[in-house]
């Protein structure tokens, strides 16, 4: 079975300043793929980020970069030049590119505020 | 409407009712889904639909009943449920089940609570 767990439960960033989420994950499979997604206030899951495990280079998304420690099972997040409109539940979560990869694993979310 | 879509948006019914939550999808996909998610808890998957065909049960009461008449559109039918059943209900889809479109889309969710 795969677990998901984010240790940050609440964090909070200056506006126009970085921020990094923290992720890690286990799984048995040997391919999978790991996403952050974004819950606003507002409640629509949004995707930001996808990352091939496959692929040994981080995926990035303007101002959302992902750092990827495959041996480390880390998938951690990062927030560059934050902004107000960034302020949402952040999930990470995993699913396995095998005959059932579409089962995602979340985690319990982070909060993250942005202040200004 | 683009995206994904939910109806109603928040619900509050007895346990003795019978309501019907409603999710639809304009993005061509062939995959949806239920999720359930729960004050503190992470996201649980409760059904999957693959081109209106049911391949996942996860081990859902029975007091939820799915159903999937068009790739489109996916109905979750609620009855004589418990006030632990609160919670917020996502749909999501996706274009497929596997590789590299299997990213999943999600709707608003509709806040249900349960009295």
């Amino acid at each position: 079975a795969q677990t998901v767990t984010q240790s940050q439960p609440e964090m909070s960033v200056q506006e126009a300043e970085t921020v990094t989420l923290s992720c890690t994950y286990d799984t048995s499979e040997s391919d999978y793929y790991l996403f952050w997604y974004k819950q606003p206030p507002s409640r629509q899951m949004i995707l930001v980020i996808r990352q091939e495990a496959y692929k040994q280079q981080n995926a990035t998304e303007n101002r959302f970069s992902v750092n990827f420690q495959k041996a480390a099972k880390s998938f951690s997040l990062k927030i560059s030049d934050s902004q107000l409109g960034d302020a949402a539940m952040y999930f990470c979560a995993c699913s396995n590119s095998g005959g059932s990869n579409y089962k995602l694993t979340f985690g319990k979310g982070t909060l993250l505020t942005v202040n200004p | 409407e683009t995206g994904v879509t939910q109806t109603p948006r928040h619900l509050v019914m007895g346990m003795t009712n019978k309501k019907s939550l409603k999710c639809e999808q304009h993005l061509g996909h062939n995959a949806m889904y239920w999720y359930k998610q729960s004050a503190k808890k992470p996201l649980e998957l409760m059904f999957v639909y693959n081109f209106k065909e049911q391949t996942e049960n996860n081990s859902v009461p029975s007091r939820f009943s799915p159903e999937c008449p068009n790739s489109s559109h996916l109905f979750l039918h609620l009855h004589t449920l418990q006030p632990e059943d609160s919670a917020l209900y996502l749909c999501a889809s996706s274009q497929a089940l596997a590789g590299d479109t299997d990213t999943q889309y999600f709707g608003p969710g509709t806040r249900l609570t349960v009295l």
